[in-house]
Parts: structure tokens; sequence; C-alpha cells
């Protein structure tokens, strides 16, 4: 099955904003509000920081909000930190109760 | 505290059969909206889901992988176990599985991560 679509990198200065998306079709993100993102760092796995589209968990920071719109959803992050430069990946809920992640987007912090 | 870990062997045979266990604790599989899922992640490449198994034992499978996977309940109430058939070195991969809290008709988040075990495949 095709993996939703995302940017390969995404750069910005400390303090700046940044937006990754993540776009999928009718049959996942436009389907639901299920929407999740991953940060995961070298050699370690996968953290969850978002679910159903812009819920943060417990203790995660609130310099991470997401968004959707029709296939798109997005990941923001806001006062970019050296902390964050990371992978990120978005994930959904399919037609047919399967899930599919993103193609993954690299972070550099500038 | 949940916490998940991923065992089984770092080296198989192409054409073998690869069974892994995750083995948990901090949650019971028998609880309602509660699943276990395997994600795997070839290196430096993207994440991969391959299947769901809930408390109520409905399974999910990836449909690009599902004529070679088997995913149960173990023996102990603690584990899940992944089977996949025919390995060729193109599995070769990190997998992960993880806890996943369900809701709604279709929904949930893979909340809390095993580590990972690294599979290589190769004669």
């Amino acid at each position: 099955q095709s993996a939703l679509t995302q940017p390969a990198s995404v750069s910005g200065s400390p303090g700046q904003s940044i937006t990754i998306s993540c776009t999928g079709t009718s049959s996942d993100i436009g389907a639901y509000n299920y929407v999740c993102w991953y940060q995961q760092y070298p050699g370690k796995a996968p953290k969850l920081i978002l679910y159903d589209v812009n819920n943060r968990p417990s203790g995660l920071s609130n310099r991470f909000s997401g968004s959707k719109s029709g296939n798109t959803a997005s990941l923001t992050i806001s006062g970019l930190q050296a902390e964050d430069e990371a992978d990120y990946y978005c994930s959904s809920f399919r037609r047919g109760d399967t899930l599919v992640f993103g193609t993954g987007t690299k972070v550099t912090v500038l | 505290q949940i916490t998940l870990k991923e065992s089984g062997p770092t080296l198989v045979k192409p054409t073998q059969t690869l069974t892994l266990t995750c083995t948990f604790s901090g949650f019971s599989l028998s609880t309602s909206a509660v699943g276990v899922g395997w994600i795997r992640q070839p290196p430096g490449k993207t994440l991969e889901w391959l299947a769901l198994i809930y408390w109520d034992d409905d399974k999910r499978y990836s449909p690009s992988l599902e004529s070679r996977l088997t995913i149960t309940k173990g023996t102990s109430k603690n584990q899940v176990v992944l089977t996949m058939t025919n390995m060729d070195p193109v599995d070769t991969a990190t997998y992960y599985c993880a806890h996943l809290t369900h809701y709604g008709n279709t929904g949930g988040n893979l909340d809390y991560w095993g580590q990972g075990t690294l599979v290589t495949v190769s004669s």
C-alpha cells in the first residue's frame, strides 16, 4: 500500500516555526481525524508527539501543533530548538482498518 | 508504566520463517480498547506498518504483506507473536512492537514503543 507523502527535509533557524505536510487520500487522511505524528532520533524508537490531528500526549511540549485540511495534515513546530532536529513521521488509519505511515521528514536546525 | 521489548533471531536465511515475540508489561491485552502493533524500518528508510492485534483478538494486516504475516497472542498473557514467512534480504529491518490505544470505530495511536530489534536476512 502506498505511503503518505511528506517532504524529505525541512530546515529552520532556532526560534523560527516550520511546517511539515503529510498528504494522503480520501481513504485515509481525508476519511478520519486519526492522524498521528511521531518523532524519531537516530537509532531510537519513534515517539508519539501528536494524535487525533492536534492532541498532545501528556507532558509533550506545546510547541508542537497539528492541523488537517482535506487530504493533507500538517505538523507545525514553533520556537524551533536544537533538540527538535530529528525525523518526523505522520500516520493515519485507512479504510479497512489498516494503518499507513508517511515517507518521513528530516528536520534540520540551522 | 508500559514497556515493550522485542525478541527473536538477529539473522535469518532467505526463504526461512521469522518469528518475533513482543513481551510487554504495564497493560493487559484483555482490556478493552487495547492493541499491539508491529512496525518495521529498513536501515535508513521509512516506517512500515505490518500488523495489529486487538484485545478482542481482531487482527489487521498490511495488504502488501498479508499473505506472509501472522499475528497472535502468545501463550503467555503478556506476549504477542509475529511470524513472517519466506524471508528475503529486502526484509532486513529493525522490527518494533508498540502498544495501541484504540478508540472510535477506526482509530488509535501507537503510544508506547519497544526499542526495536534488528533482523538481517542473509545467506
